[in-house]
This record gives structure tokens, sequence and C-alpha cells, in this order.
């Protein structure tokens, strides 16, 4: 069954401190593996995507990893805001169809406090 | 920030009302889709388009029914609201490029739906 499992379910730091968040997938073919941010209240807006041959990519004080071989990937924030506290989803992509379907994480809830 | 747009945004109605959650894009995407997400859970695909006069059903079960008769355009209705309904409801779009494409889901704000 193609499962999309991450963790914690939610982190509180404080501000100016690192977090590390992350997924564990069973999804197969595997296509790829995305990073979202969901503000309460608004749609899930893309913060990374990766496939297969690649193990880290960057976007501004995110960086995502993933390890294809362990299925495994993780969301690293650098220098937290208050504006990050926010749920992030990891979602995973399959190719075995031309929807190509994604499977969603129930996302981890980060809470940055002052 | 995609231009996709959701309206109502937040709507409280009466049980067996009916009601249409309208969805609209300017990126010309062939592909669009509605979610369903309850507090804290995973998004849930309820139904998706491949185009216009394309609908078919997601994972999950819904009552809730669609259309596509506009490319940019994508309404569901409830023809009887229930309680059981009450949820987040997000519509997405995306290009499409075919099997195992790496193309992009862009979502909209989301209508938070409660049904009295």
């Amino acid at each position: 069954k193609n499962q999309v499992e991450q963790s914690p379910q939610s982190l509180i730091i404080l501000e100016g401190k690192n977090c590390t968040l992350q997924c564990n997938y069973t999804v197969s073919p595997f296509s790829n593996l995305r990073w979202y941010k969901q503000d309460t209240g608004r749609g899930p807006v893309s913060l990374t995507i990766m496939t297969f041959s690649e193990n880290t990519k960057s976007n501004g004080r995110y960086t995502a990893t993933l390890d294809a071989d362990t299925k495994q990937s993780s969301l690293h924030i650098t220098a937290s805001q208050l504006s990050d506290s926010a749920s992030y989803i990891c979602v995973v992509s399959d190719r075995g169809s031309t929807l190509g379907r994604l499977y969603f994480g129930r996302g981890t809830q980060l809470t940055v406090w002052p | 920030e995609a231009d996709i747009y959701q309206t109502p945004r937040y709507l409280v109605i009466g049980t067996g009302k009916k009601i249409t959650l309208e969805c609209s894009q300017t990126m010309g995407h062939d592909k669009m889709y509605w979610y369903q997400q309850d507090p804290g859970m995973e998004l849930h695909l309820i139904h998706y388009s491949y185009g216009v006069n394309s609908t078919e059903k997601g994972d999950l079960s819904s009552e809730s029914t669609v259309s596509r008769i506009r490319t940019e355009h994508f309404p569901l209705t409830l023809e009887s609201a229930r309680p059981s309904h009450t949820s987040q409801y997000l519509c997405a779009s995306s290009e499409s490029r075919g099997q195992g494409a790496k193309y992009e889901q862009f979502f909209g704000p989301g209508t938070r739906l409660t049904v009295l």
C-alpha cells in the first residue's frame, strides 16, 4: 500500500533555531517527492521537488534531502522565523499512471515562538 | 503566487441545502483536482479532470459532483449538504505533461465548509 508517514506530528522551536522534519514513504514506482508549506486556512505551496536522481535541493532557508534507497526524505529549516509557523507536508508522486497520483503525508505542524 | 482562485473562502450552511464551490485558474492548465482535508489529516483526492468534458472520481468516495465545461473552471456541487460534509475543500491544477512527468500542482486557498 502506498503511504507517506511524517514525523514529528508537531514541533515547537524558538525563533532563530534550526529544525529537521522527516518523511518516510512506500510509494512505488517512485516519480518525485515534494515538500509543501501550508499556512493555516490556505492551500499548500511547493517548497522543493526532487526526482530519483537528486539527493538534495535547497530553496532559501529550506533544504530537502532524499534517500531513494531507504525511501526517506528530510526537510531542514535554518534560522527559523515566525513566518515559518505552518504545516509542512511531504508529497510523493508515482509514475504508474498518467495522472501522476500524489500521496500526501499528514504534515508536521511547526510552531516558531519568539 | 499561483493564479488559482476559490470562492467562497468560508461557507456555513444548513443541512439539506444545495451548494456549489467555485474554482477557477488562469494558467491554462489541462488538469484540475478537488481535494478534501480534515484538520490534522492528509489531503484526499475526491475528483479530477484531464480537460474539458472529462471528470473522474478520486480515491475518496464523495457525494459531491463536478463539471468541466471550460478549461479554466471546475466547480464542485453538493446537492444536499450534510454535517458529514463539513471539511476544507482544496482545488488544484497542473499542466498535462504525460506519465511520470515532473509536473507541479498549484493549489487554491481552499473553501472551509461547515454544515449545521
